[in-house]
C-alpha cells in the first residue's frame, strides 16, 4: 500500500490564482481530513469528510473548497490565492483499530505552498 | 470548547536525561488523547494512545483527569528521539482530532 499520498509537494502561486492540492489514500478509509500546518501554531483542520459524498467543515475552512467523490480522493481547492494561505498543507485518513475502542490518522508527506 | 495546549515550544535536553513534554486539555467528557510525533523528513505519525496505556520507544504518557494533563515522558533521552511531537484530543463524536501546537524535542549529544 502506498498509504496517503499528496500532489504536489511543492508549489508557488500568485496572489489571485487557484490551484487543487491531491490527495489520495488506497487504504479504503471512510475518514479523510486536510490540516495546515503554520510554524508555531500546530495543525488546524480545514475541512474533513466521514465518506463518499460528505464533507464538513473544520476549524479555519474559510478560502477553501473540497469534494469527495470517491472513497480514495480528497482534493482541495484553493480559489483565490492568498499570502495567509502560505502555509504546508497535509492530507490524512483514518481507521479504527482492529477491536474498535480506538483509531488512527495516518497522514501523507505534504504540500509546502507559498503564495507571493 | 475543547483545547489542547502546549506550553513548550521548543525543549532542549542532553542525551540520557529524562524527559517530560507537557500537554493540557479542555473537554468536558471522557477524553481520548494521543501523541503523535513528526521526525526530520518524516510524515506525521502516531506514537501513542491513552487508552492503549502502552509504552512506545520508551515513551509512556499518563492521563490525568483531576489536572486534565496527557504529559509524555520518557526516563532516558536518546538523540533519535530529536522531532516535532504534538499531543491531540478527539472530539465528542469522535470523527475529528484537535492538536496542540507542538513541542520542538531537540536531543543534545
Amino acid at each position: 500500500n502506498a498509504g496517503v499520498t499528496q500532489t504536489p509537494k511543492f508549489r508557488i502561486l500568485k496572489i489571485g490564482q487557484s490551484m487543487t492540492l491531491q490527495c489520495t489514500q488506497d487504504m479504503n478509509h471512510n475518514y479523510m481530513y486536510w490540516y495546515r500546518q503554520d510554524p508555531g501554531m500546530g495543525l488546524k483542520l480545514i475541512y474533513y469528510s466521514v465518506g463518499a459524498g460528505i464533507t464538513d467543515k473544520g476549524e479555519v475552512p474559510n478560502g477553501y473548497n473540497v469534494s469527495r467523490s470517491t472513497t480514495e480522493d480528497f482534493p482541495l481547492r484553493l480559489e483565490l490565492a492568498a499570502p495567509s494561505q502560505t502555509s504546508v498543507y497535509f492530507c490524512a485518513s483514518r481507521s479504527w483499530t482492529v477491536d474498535g475502542s480506538s483509531y488512527e490518522q495516518y497522514f501523507g508527506p505534504g504540500t509546502r505552498l507559498t503564495v507571493t | 470548547a475543547q483545547r489542547v495546549t502546549q506550553p513548550e515550544k521548543l525543549l532542549s535536553v542532553f542525551k540520557g536525561a529524562p524527559v517530560e513534554l507537557k500537554c493540557n486539555y479542555s473537554y468536558s467528557g471522557s477524553p481520548e488523547l494521543f501523541w503523535y510525533v513528526q521526525y526530520s523528513r518524516q510524515r506525521l505519525q502516531l506514537l501513542l494512545r491513552h487508552i492503549s496505556r502502552e509504552s512506545i520507544k520508551g515513551f509512556t504518557a499518563d492521563l490525568n483527569k483531576g489536572e486534565t494533563s496527557f504529559h509524555l515522558k520518557k526516563p532516558f533521552a536518546q538523540e533519535e528521539d530529536s522531532a516535532m511531537y504534538y499531543c491531540a484530543l478527539s472530539d465528542t463524536g469522535a470523527q475529528k482530532l484537535v492538536f496542540g501546537q507542538g513541542t520542538r524535542l531537540t536531543i543534545n549529544p
